[in-house]
């Protein structure tokens, strides 16, 4: 399967502990997004990066959350000391960018669901 | 104002008519538009694209109104199949390229 790989695609947590998320992106994508999505909502932006540089976290992202992509291919989403709101779907999506500067679609992961109990 | 407002619906519309959604959006600078469809507990996935002279894809016809700045979904001889959500979702231009997502506009097609 080429597509975009979440891991784990559930996860039950209790409160005040940390998580970690991986993502892998379809191979050669350089953006990466992370979204996060509860019923009822749209999926609400978290982060990107473009290689492995994060370009931009959305500010209604507390400090607990992180995210990495230390060599630009997979990605890391962490959140520390986890509470009930932070229960959701956490989706991940990569798209790539051609070298005319045209923007492609991105491609979503079936992603990682998140209870904190 | 919300970057981007969509009416969350219900539609419940019979199969066979007409259905069109709109979306607007905030960001003067946006310069990439997507129609996305999000089945009950799956991950969104392309619809079409929005090109800005319009575009159709058999039953579904995307428009762009960069004026008024929205977007529009028509989706003609429904069928049952086309039951889901459908998310419109914009790109800035160079330098903001994130992805901004409507809430969702929740369609089901009534046998």
């Amino acid at each position: 399967d080429t597509g975009v790989s979440q891991d784990p695609r559930h996860k039950i947590t209790k409160r005040g502990q940390n998580v970690t998320f991986r993502c892998d992106p379809i191979s050669e994508h350089n953006r990466l997004y992370w979204y996060r999505q509860t019923l009822g909502q749209g999926p609400e932006f978290l982060t990107y990066f473009q290689n492995e540089a994060q370009l931009e976290k959305s500010r209604l992202l507390s400090d607990r959350f992180s995210a990495e992509r230390p060599k630009g291919s997979f990605s890391t989403l962490e959140i520390q000391r986890t509470e009930q709101g932070d229960s959701a779907m956490y989706l991940c999506a990569s798209s790539a960018r051609t070298g005319t500067g045209e923007n492609t679609e991105a491609f979503f992961g079936q992603g990682t669901r998140l209870t904190v109990v | 104002r919300k970057e981007v407002e969509q009416d969350p619906g219900p539609f419940n519309v019979p199969e066979g008519a007409t259905v069109a959604f709109n979306c607007t959006y905030s960001n003067s600078a946006s310069q990439s538009f997507f129609w996305y469809r999000q089945d009950c507990r799956k991950e969104p996935k392309l619809l079409m694209s929005v090109y800005s002279s319009g575009n159709e894809d058999g039953r579904f016809t995307a428009q762009l109104n960069r004026a008024s700045q929205y977007i529009s979904l028509l989706i003609r001889d429904s069928k049952l199949s086309d039951s889901a959500t459908y998310l419109c979702v914009f790109r800035g231009g160079f330098g903001n390229e994130k992805l901004t997502f409507g809430t969702g506009t929740r369609l089901t097609i009534i046998p």
